[in-house]
């Protein structure tokens, strides 16, 4: 069974502090997407990552997909309160199915 | 922009009733998931659709069917809704093999 593991689970800092999540699996995936959901709300697409290495950056928000494609990380600099959400992995292997991590819930302190 | 729309943010039942929950996309994907997510269990996948009129069960399928008549247009439904029903309900489609989603607002449903 794939897994996808997220840490940390919680995350509470206060505006203009640094963060990385963690998104980890024993398993390989052809691409690995990040997602940021709001309370009540649906999920939103933030990045997409294919290639191993691979890094991306949107705005503050750096993302980086592992050398072997089975982990990524988000790191967040200067936070801003409006980086709160729930923030999800998801990897995909080429099927029609994605594997979700298990999330992590952000919180920051203006 | 790509727009994923589910028929009601909101919706309260009773047990034994049938409910429909519709979800529309506009962006011309083949694919489309139903999923629910409840509190420590993340998103699981219900079913999805890789083409019209074709349905796969996900890892959940029990208590539930789809529909799907029209490329854009998924449609899920609680045969007989019971309270393990609760849930937050999301839509979502993508093209071809991309490897990412877009996800619908939604449906939190409440079953009584």
């Amino acid at each position: 069974t794939q897994l996808l593991e997220q840490s940390p689970q919680f995350l509470s800092i206060q505006e203009g502090e640094n963060l990385t999540v963690y998104c980890n699996s024993s398993s390989v995936f052809s691409s690995l997407q990040w997602y940021r959901q709001e309370p009540g709300e649906g999920p939103v697409l933030l990045v997409t990552v294919v290639t191993g290495g691979e890094v991306k950056k949107l705005k503050r928000l750096t993302f980086q997909f592992g050398d072997a494609r089975k982990d990524s990380s988000l790191h967040i600099t200067a936070a801003q309160p409006g980086d709160t959400g729930l923030y999800l992995c998801a990897g995909f292997s080429g099927t029609y199915k994605y594997i979700f991590g298990t999330g992590t819930r952000l919180k920051v302190l203006a | 922009d790509v727009k994923v729309t589910q028929s009601s943010r909101y919706l309260v039942k009773r047990t034994g009733e049938k409910v429909f929950l519709e979800c529309v996309q506009d962006m011309d994907h083949e694919n489309m998931f139903w999923y629910r997510q409840d509190p420590g269990l993340g998103l699981r996948l219900i079913y999805f659709s890789y083409d019209v009129k074709m349905k796969e069960k996900g890892d959940i399928p029990e208590g539930y069917s789809v529909s799907r008549e029209k490329k854009e247009r998924f449609s899920l439904i609680l045969e007989s809704a019971s309270t393990n029903q609760t849930s937050m309900y999301l839509c979502a489609s993508s093209p071809g093999l991309a490897g990412f989603q877009f996800f619908g607002p939604g449906t939190r449903l409440t079953v009584l």
